[in-house]
């Protein structure tokens, strides 16, 4: 079975530009998260999806930051304008239900310079 | 608040020597949830065991187990015959039954010696 898929694995950006984070759940699970992991903060929940209806984006750091969920298997997650601080590694997971256990992506590394 | 603690920032154990990490945690819940989840340098998170708070027989996946302490609130991996794949960091992870929000500890990053 194929596992969460993400793209790009590396992104390598300059300042002001707008960089879009793509990922695709495992088939059958209803709910997605985005996380942001950095040496500093550690792994931080960005945005929850459930039914691809985005339940808690309470962690997103800006309006700069946006996610969106189309259909049950597509996800993205943009950043316009990025800036430095937001380099880090970039985890989109999912699980069969909020309750289950999550699985992870591969993660997205983002360098923005 | 709920918090998880792994108290070792770093662990180091020879090649096929069995070797445990901590996991401390802190909630008023009674129904919830723990995990183990292992980083290795590929970055890729993946899980390694869970555990349900209901239950008191401790975990078991091949080589790992858990030893879940309900009372103490501890919840230490145990890695037996350790492999060079093993080298990554671990984090450890908490839910309250029916959330969805895992609360992480800060990681603790294992060295095998050859």
């Amino acid at each position: 079975d194929a596992g969460v898929i993400q793209s790009p694995r590396h992104e390598v950006t300059e300042m002001g530009q707008e960089v879009t984070l793509r990922c695709k759940p495992i088939s059958g699970h209803n709910s997605l998260f985005w996380y942001r992991q950095t040496m500093m903060r550690g792994l931080e929940l960005l945005i929850y999806f459930n039914n691809n209806v985005p339940i808690d984006d309470s962690g997103m750091p800006e309006d700069r930051f946006s996610a969106k969920m189309p259909n049950a298997s597509f996800s993205t997650l943009k950043i316009q304008p990025s800036e430095p601080r937001d380099s880090a590694v970039y985890f989109c997971a999912s699980s069969f239900a909020q309750s289950y256990e999550q699985y992870f992506g591969p993660g997205t590394r983002l360098t923005v310079t | 608040a709920q918090t998880v603690t792994q108290s070792q920032p770093e662990m180091s154990v020879q090649e096929a020597e069995t070797v445990t990490l901590s996991c401390t945690y802190d909630t008023s819940e009674s129904d919830y949830y723990l995990f183990w989840y292992k980083q290795p340098p590929s970055r890729q998170m993946i899980l390694v065991i869970r555990q349900e708070a209901y239950k008191q027989q401790n975990a078991t996946e091949n080589r790992f187990s858990v030893n879940f302490q309900k009372a103490a609130k501890s919840f230490s991996l145990k890695i037996s015959d350790s492999q060079l794949g093993d080298a990554a960091m671990y984090f450890c992870a908490y839910r309250v039954d029916s959330n969805y929000q895992l609360i992480w500890g800060a990681g603790t990053k294992l060295i095998i010696k050859p």
